[in-house]
């Protein structure tokens, strides 16, 4: 069973609002992972750090999302002006070395009102 | 590009009868891959994967998935099949066997006790 935890569980925000959640990876796990479920069960990518450092990122054009790592202090994922398209689940996975399988936490399920 | 392709969106079994669900995956290299179950309203939890060698996996809950190079496939199964094992299914590549996890589309299994 996954041991990573995410917080908060669920998550309203009105447009235009900040959204931000938090991650704890699996202890001794280095590399965690983001990604984003819609309602159509479709996975997308956005950011995965190993330590503190970012790895990969999906092009952040928007600059709506942010994301850290810092040492010694749960991952967040922040949302600067939320859109009704980013009601979404966020996952938070984590894993050994970037080619391990991924265990995941629970999500965020965000609703943007 | 790499790619996962799970060409059954839904399948439907009764209860004790033989499951078998597909993947095809494209890469040009040996790959890694994994299989994740995600029940209603949960999240993701890791069932098996595939690095090298054996061709067939063993998992968790009595699952087991077997790779075959010849037409780039890794398949799940199990049996019997249970009303429990009711949940979505997803077969996933790691980005070039490292880092964040392309998915394919998903295949809804439904048991029929």
């Amino acid at each position: 069973n996954s041991k990573v935890i995410q917080t908060p569980r669920y998550l309203v925000k009105g447009q235009g609002q900040k959204a931000k959640m938090r991650c704890i990876p699996e202890k001794g796990h280095p590399v965690v992972f983001w990604y984003q479920q819609n309602k159509n069960n479709e996975f997308k990518f956005l950011i995965n750090f190993q330590n503190q450092e970012v790895l990969q990122q999906i092009d952040m054009t928007e600059k709506r999302f942010s994301a850290e790592c810092p040492s010694n202090s749960p991952c967040s994922l922040e949302i600067q002006s939320s859109e009704a398209g980013d009601s979404a689940l966020y996952l938070c996975a984590s894993s050994y070395r970037g080619k391990d399988e991924q265990y995941f936490g629970p999500g965020t399920r965000l609703t943007v009102l | 590009a790499q790619s996962v392709d799970q060409p059954d969106a839904h399948v439907t079994l009764s209860e004790g009868a033989s499951l078998e669900l597909r993947c095809s995956y494209s890469y040009s290299a040996a790959p890694y891959l994994f299989w994740y179950v995600q029940y209603p309203g949960q999240s993701l939890q890791f069932l098996l994967k595939y690095i090298t060698g054996d061709t067939v996996v063993k998992g968790t809950k009595g699952f087991e998935a077997e790779f075959r190079k010849s037409n780039s496939s890794f398949n799940l199964k199990k049996s019997p099949a249970h009303w429990s094992d009711s949940a979505k299914y997803f077969c996933a590549l790691p980005y070039y066997n490292q880092g964040k996890l392309i998915f394919g589309q998903g295949t809804k299994l439904s048991i029929k006790p």
